[in-house]
């Protein structure tokens, strides 16, 4: 059953704390990407990567951080630099970086920082 | 000129009518619009898409009109159904990455 993982889905954690969120993806996809979602603003996007070992600071990258060790995985890392870590946070997967492609979204992780 | 305006932010309609969302852009080089579909809780997933050099595309009950003279393009859900009760976000494709639309909450009253 293809698809991707994001687990928890729901995360709790006190200010000050970082915390990784998790992402993996079976569909052999190349790229990778982490988004943010906040209610009446749409998708942000946070960071992507079109291969292993590379990636690329989205809009909104201050405050978090990430890594692409494997093709399948693609982790987030909420810093404690992060002023407003609470949202709902997506990660997606695509063939083809570039050219016509359809994103792949997992079912998200709710974030509650307190 | 990255950025996608999507309107209106929310909408009621009643079972059976037509729902129409609608997305301005600015930037020329825009080459792909897709449209997603998320129900609460979940991720979005793709429901049309559209290139520029087509002005209409249309999968069952969902259509997009695209104007490329205006930048602007537009969803919409024909015999609307309680079912299609969502957030629809239209979106995109610059420079590899999809810049997305704030997003329209449809409620579809039976």
């Amino acid at each position: 059953d293809g698809g991707i993982t994001q687990s928890p889905k729901y995360l709790f954690r006190k200010e000050g704390q970082n915390v990784t969120l998790s992402c993996e993806q079976n569909l052999n996809h190349d790229a990778m990407y982490w988004y943010r979602q906040d209610p009446g603003q749409g998708l942000r996007l946070i960071y992507y990567s079109q291969i292993v070992n590379d990636f690329q600071k989205g809009d909104i990258a201050e405050g978090y951080s990430v890594s692409r060790e494997k093709k399948e995985s693609f982790p987030l890392t909420v810093t404690s630099a992060q002023k407003n870590p609470t949202a709902f946070y997506l990660c997606a997967s695509s063939i083809v970086p570039s050219g016509l492609y359809e994103q792949y979204f997992g079912p998200g992780t709710r974030l509650t920082v307190t | 000129q990255q950025q996608v305006k999507q309107s209106p932010q929310s909408l009621i309609v009643q079972k059976g009518g037509i729902s129409i969302i609608n997305c301005a852009y600015e930037n020329t080089a825009f080459d792909y619009f897709p449209w997603y579909q998320q129900f609460p809780g979940k991720g979005p997933a793709l429901l049309i898409a559209i290139r520029p050099d087509v002005s209409e595309k249309k999968e069952g009950r969902f259509t997009i009109s695209f104007n490329k003279s205006a930048k602007q393009f537009s969803l919409h859900i024909m015999d609307s159904q309680p079912g299609d009760s969502a957030t629809y976000f239209c979106a995109a494709r610059g420079t590899g990455k999809l810049i997305f639309g704030q997003g329209t909450t449809l409620q579809v009253k039976p």
